[in-house]
């Protein structure tokens, strides 16, 4: 089964950048999604097609995807992305969603 | 507003059934894609299920030949109908939107507020 590996934790003080990767076989060649989620509440996507903005997203959330790794970018991290980060991908050969393993950030 | 409403969520026991709802408002769930994932306590999402237009449906390997998805036009909801529930199936379960087929890459735009599920005797 396809598998999409994340680091347990990042930690990033405030004002710098976190960058939180996501790893898997060939994943540069599909789309990888990103969702924030804070504790208690439900998910909230922060970048889809690699690299796109949803509506209402900050501009300091970035992302890329090359290779094997997609990346979440926060720049300039603000106490309040203090949340779980999970990247997403659509795996087309066994035709199911994966989410990553999870990365707890924390802006200390 | 566009919104998802999970209902149904409750105490069962091993080798029981339940059946989830999915109340969907400011759009339609025929013209989407409409997820299942679930998370348990502590741990990280698990996707569970899609379905969208002309009854197509992909079920994650843990819960294929147990859950099945489906919606309702007439009501605008989604369903999550599982059977032969195990303790590993508790969890939170949220259903979410994609608005388009999952390899473009658009992800989930909406989710529900989640309706908890425990498996215990």
């Amino acid at each position: 089964s396809y598998e999409l590996t994340q680091p347990p934790s990042v930690s990033v003080s405030p004002g710098q950048t976190a960058s939180i990767t996501c790893s898997g076989d060939k994943l540069g060649d599909k789309y990888a999604c990103w969702y924030q989620q804070k504790p208690g509440q439900s998910p909230v996507m922060v970048i889809y097609e690699d690299t796109k903005r949803p509506p209402g997203i900050p501009e300091r959330f970035s992302g890329s995807n090359s290779g094997s790794t997609a990346t979440l970018t926060i720049s300039g991290t603000q106490t309040m992305d203090e949340a779980d980060y999970y990247c997403q991908a659509w795996d087309s050969s066994t035709a199911l969603y994966v989410f990553g393993t999870g990365t707890k950030v924390s802006v200390l | 507003e566009v919104q998802l409403v999970e209902t149904g969520g409750g105490l069962i026991q091993p080798g029981g059934s339940l059946e989830l709802s999915c109340a969907a408002s400011g759009f339609t769930v025929i013209n989407n894609y409409m997820n299942w994932v679930r998370q348990a306590p502590g741990k990280g999402l698990e996707w569970v299920s899609l379905t969208y237009a002309g009854g197509t449906t992909y079920y994650a390997d843990s819960v294929k030949g147990r859950f099945t998805i489906s919606r309702d036009n007439s009501k605008n909801t989604l369903y999550l109908q599982m059977k032969r529930l195990r303790d590993e199936d508790t969890a939170v379960y949220y259903c979410a939107r994609a608005t388009m087929v999952p390899q473009n890459g658009r992800g989930f735009d909406v989710w529900g507020q989640g309706t908890t599920v425990t498996v215990s005797s």
